[in-house]
């Protein structure tokens, strides 16, 4: 079955910097990846979400990239915020098949330093 | 507009006893339901879907059971709850039919298992 994989476990940058999260994964069938946001105590949140047809989207300052020769993915953060800081799951899917369930990676804890 | 609505927000249940967690979703039809399990600073395990009423995949062999008795009704069950099964359940929905895989997840149970 598919295994995604997501780096770094924990992330802290200052106020005004770029955050990267990458994540790799093993299904080369897979072709939906999307993006989730979790605050404390809180449920999920899609932030952006990308198909295997594109290699690049963006949402204001949040940006995803697709590389499917190397089967990985990464959201891209700019001009961080202290209400950035959440953690931010990855997850992949192989679109139109009978599963239709998607993979998480393990979380990536993102602190934004004020 | 879609809502998705899980009860009750917490429970604590002492070791053996049973489990009943119910999903519900609301302003769509026929769509797909998931449960998934998230321990505390973890990723999130799926444990169950379903395309269809009476349609139950499970993807983890454990304690818990799930049925889906009406469209929109997903119920996690378990008749002999473990220690390891406490954590926050999540409950989410995807459209059954549609160009997207996008999940949208219920607000979620935090059970305590003593």
């Amino acid at each position: 079955g598919e295994n995604v994989e997501q780096h770094p476990s924990t992330l802290s940058v200052q106020e005004g910097d770029s955050a990267v999260i990458k994540c790799t994964y093993s299904d080369s069938a897979s072709n939906y990846f999307p993006w989730y946001k979790q605050e404390l105590g809180k449920r999920p949140q899609l932030i952006i979400d990308i198909r295997s047809n594109v290699g690049e989207k963006k949402d204001q300052r949040i940006a995803v990239t697709l590389n499917k020769t190397a089967k990985h993915f990464s959201l891209h953060i700019t001009e961080t915020q202290p209400e950035d800081s959440a953690v931010y799951f990855c997850a992949a899917s192989i679109f139109d098949t009978g599963r239709r369930a998607l993979t998480f990676g393990s979380g990536t804890r993102l602190q934004v330093q004020p | 507009s879609q809502t998705i609505h899980q009860w009750p927000a917490t429970l604590v249940q002492p070791v053996g006893s049973p489990l009943s967690l119910e999903c519900t979703v609301e302003g769509t039809s026929n769509p797909n339901l998931y449960w998934y399990r998230q321990a505390a600073g973890r990723g999130l395990q799926l444990l169950f879907y379903s395309v269809g009423i009476g349609q139950i995949s499970s993807e983890v062999p454990q304690n818990l059971s799930a049925s889906r008795p009406q469209d929109r009704q997903f119920i996690l069950s378990s008749k002999k709850l473990l220690l390891s099964d406490s954590g926050f359940y999540l409950c989410a929905w995807s459209y059954g039919r549609s160009s997207t895989d996008t999940q949208y997840f219920g607000p979620g149970t935090r059970l305590t298992v003593l």
